[in-house]
């Protein structure tokens, strides 16, 4: 149980178009998604946090009109790229918390994006 | 702010040898440790967990001891493999049960 999707797993965009990523509970009601972004060995940083039905909170130094984030329900958040530049090339991971489990995350398996 | 540090890596090993990644950890409260392990090209995976102080988290011959003393939750395994080549990340989550903090990770290779 505890499986987290995300879609695509990679992505390839020419500057300035914009890119969805979807992130899915598949067996499980997520209260609460995380979005993380890893740059080249390094570790992963968090972007945003969304609970199902308000805004997403964002982290300092995080764009919120760059990097959209929506968790339209208690199994889809996605996260919207908008004209995207080559330095937003990088692995987007999402996790998911259950209400049921106080304190542990599932991930994605993340999404290779990569901006030319 | 609450945070964690572990070892630099690249840790290289051969096979059968015994690993130890060290993990310390600054944080208000009492907060669940955590280990993940990241294999080449794929997202993270829970390793193991302690959500209190004296707590063994264990999985797949991994062990690490969430030692409140001395704010450590060091990861070992007395005979790793070649599969056990991955990045692996210490993480903590505050009492809150927010968002995870995690360390820069350390890099494991394993000969044969």
């Amino acid at each position: 149980g505890a499986v987290v999707s995300q879609h695509p797993s990679r992505v390839i965009c020419k500057s300035g178009t914009s890119v969805k990523i979807e992130c899915r509970s598949l067996d499980f009601q997520a209260t609460t998604m995380f979005w993380y972004r890893q740059f080249p060995k390094q570790s992963l940083m968090l972007m945003a946090t969304s609970n199902e039905g308000s805004k997403a909170t964002y982290e300092q130094g995080v764009e919120k009109d760059k990097f959209l984030i929506n968790h339209a329900s208690l199994t889809l958040s996605t996260l919207t790229v908008t004209s995207a530049h080559p330095e937003d090339s990088s692995f987007y991971i999402c996790s998911a918390k259950e209400r049921q489990t106080y304190n542990e995350q599932f991930f994605g398996p993340g999404t290779r994006l990569t901006v030319l | 702010g609450d945070s964690v540090t572990q070892m630099e890596g690249p840790v290289t090993l051969s096979e059968e040898a015994f690993l130890t990644i060290n993990c310390t950890y600054t944080a208000t409260g009492y907060p669940s440790l955590f280990w993940y392990v990241q294999y080449p090209g794929e997202g993270l995976q829970l390793l193991l967990k302690a959500t209190k102080a004296d707590d063994k988290g264990s999985n797949k011959g991994f062990e690490a001891t969430y030692r409140k003393e001395t704010t450590s939750f060091h990861l070992e395994k007395g005979s790793v493999q070649v599969s056990d080549s991955a990045v692996y990340f210490c993480a903590l989550s505050d009492s809150w049960g927010t968002a995870l903090i995690f360390g820069k990770g350390t890099t494991l290779s394993v000969s044969s």
